[in-house]
């Protein structure tokens, strides 16, 4: 079963405005990661935050993280037409043991972002 | 040009037939990953390595196979036991494994004919 649960499914916004997207998952997290994929292509990393932290940001970008909701959000301000894409959430679940699971990345089903000029 | 190369970008399988995906890093990555991406959806792990002629099952490994004989090529096989290949395949590596970022390669189109 998937990890993370992203919402909404989709989301359609003009240019200029805030894009916010949600991610929920079920297990203790070591990190959440967020990726965009272009249309048919591979996916891009975009920001990861560890379980220690509860905000960060990289430019038009601030990813949230709230472990005891067990839930992140990522905001992108000022929303461009070239940001349309979809955006996933990756959660980095702790092992058996309270350490890594190896770099074994859940995924979630994705927010697909359409920004309109 | 450093990156992570994944050909053919589309793959056409008879029934009953074997293929093979290519994914090839130059990124000095020890760690390297195959997913598997159905329209709508998210990705799914098939197989991961995290070091050279070592490799381990993910989420959803039937059908598939993989070798890991050199850190630079991971080349997955899509067997004829596997009977729903059609899916968008992508490729991914990092440095550790241990949950840091993952660098994918473009991906493969299979479609079954």
């Amino acid at each position: 079963s998937q990890q993370g649960e992203e919402d909404p499914q989709a989301l359609s916004i003009q240019e200029g405005e805030n894009a916010t997207m949600n991610c929920s998952y079920k297990t203790s997290i070591n990190n959440l990661q967020w990726y965009r994929q272009n249309s048919g292509r591979g996916l891009v990393h975009l920001i990861l935050i560890r379980s220690n932290e509860r905000e960060k940001h990289s430019g038009r970008l601030r990813v949230t993280l709230d472990t005891s909701k067990k839930s992140s959000s990522l905001l992108i301000t000022a929303s461009r037409a070239a940001d349309t894409a979809s955006y996933f959430c990756a959660t980095d679940a702790q092992g058996s043991a309270g350490g890594t699971s190896y770099g074994k990345l859940t995924f979630g089903q994705g927010t697909i972002l359409t920004v309109h000029p | 040009d450093g990156g992570i190369t994944q050909s053919p970008k589309y793959l056409f399988r008879k029934e009953g037939q074997n293929v093979t995906l290519s994914c090839e890093q130059n990124l000095n990555h020890d760690a390297m990953y195959w997913y598997r991406q159905d329209p709508g959806q998210g990705l799914r792990l098939i197989y991961y390595s995290q070091i050279v002629n070592d490799f381990q099952k993910g989420d959803i490994a039937e059908g598939y196979s993989v070798s890991r004989e050199k850190k630079e090529s991971f080349p997955l096989t899509v067997t004829s036991a596997q009977k729903n290949p059609t899916a968008f395949y992508l490729c991914a590596s990092n440095k550790q494994g241990a949950g840091e970022t993952q660098y994918f390669g473009p991906g493969t189109r299979l479609l079954v004919l």
